[in-house]
């Protein structure tokens, strides 16, 4: 079946600096590519979508300029987390689909992001 | 009120019994996923649905599309189930998740 790649898989780094996660569909074109985060102990929320080509959709409340998102081609969304502080420190995990309101989605394996 | 509501938050069963894992949403979807998240956040997705059910292995999946719920069923649990199952449905663009249900199952 479809396979979705993160990496890293587990990042550590200090307050003030920025992290970059990459999410690849590693067999098959993704024209949209969606990112959730998730706190500890609870369910995964949708931060932005990603079209290939175009700017990001970013959920009410989910600061653009500090999680930009990169959708340069078709196997490849970036999440670019900036200035990263204590807060941040979350479960990232993407999801890749082929296009169409009915495609399924493919779940990469998450990326665990602590800010010291 | 949240727009999906999963059934229970907890549960634990012994190993060989039959595992029903409820999901109820409120908005009009065009898909409906069931997904897996095992300790350490990896998740897998085991189902979409628009309509019907669906099984694969001892997993099966239903939906109600008029009454708006889906529902999942292990049967024969094993210990290798416990997991957290997450309900998600997709209307456009837009993805809405339940909080999850937690299952351990003992040998």
């Amino acid at each position: 079946g479809a396979v979705v790649s993160q990496h890293p898989s587990w990042v550590i780094c200090k307050s003030g600096t920025s992290v970059k996660i990459e999410c690849r569909s590693l067999d098959f074109q993704a024209t949209t590519m969606f990112w959730y985060r998730q706190f500890p102990k609870q369910s995964l929320m949708l931060m932005a979508t990603s079209n290939e080509g175009s700017k990001a959709t970013y959920e009410q409340g989910v600061e653009k300029d500090k999680f930009l998102i990169n959708h340069a081609s078709l196997t490849l969304s970036t999440l670019t987390v900036t200035s990263a502080h204590p807060e941040d420190s979350s479960f990232y995990i993407c999801s890749a689909g082929s296009g169409g309101h009915t495609d399924t989605q493919y779940f990469g394996p998450g990326t665990r992001l602590t800010v010291l | 009120k949240n727009e999906v509501e999963q059934s229970p938050q907890n549960l634990t069963a012994q190993e060989g019994e039959f595992i029903t894992i409820n999901c109820s949403y409120s908005v009009g979807i065009s898909a409906l996923h069931w997904l897996q998240q095992h300790p350490g956040g990896g998740i897998v997705s085991l189902f979409m649905l628009s309509s019907g059910k669906k099984k694969h292995g001892r997993l099966i999946a239903t939906i109600n599309i008029q009454e708006k719920h889906s529902s999942l069923h292990i049967t024969a649990s094993h210990p290798r189930d416990s997991a957290v199952y997450i309900c998600a449905v997709r209307t456009g663009n837009q993805f809405y998740f339940g909080t999850g249900t937690s299952l351990t199952v003992i040998p």
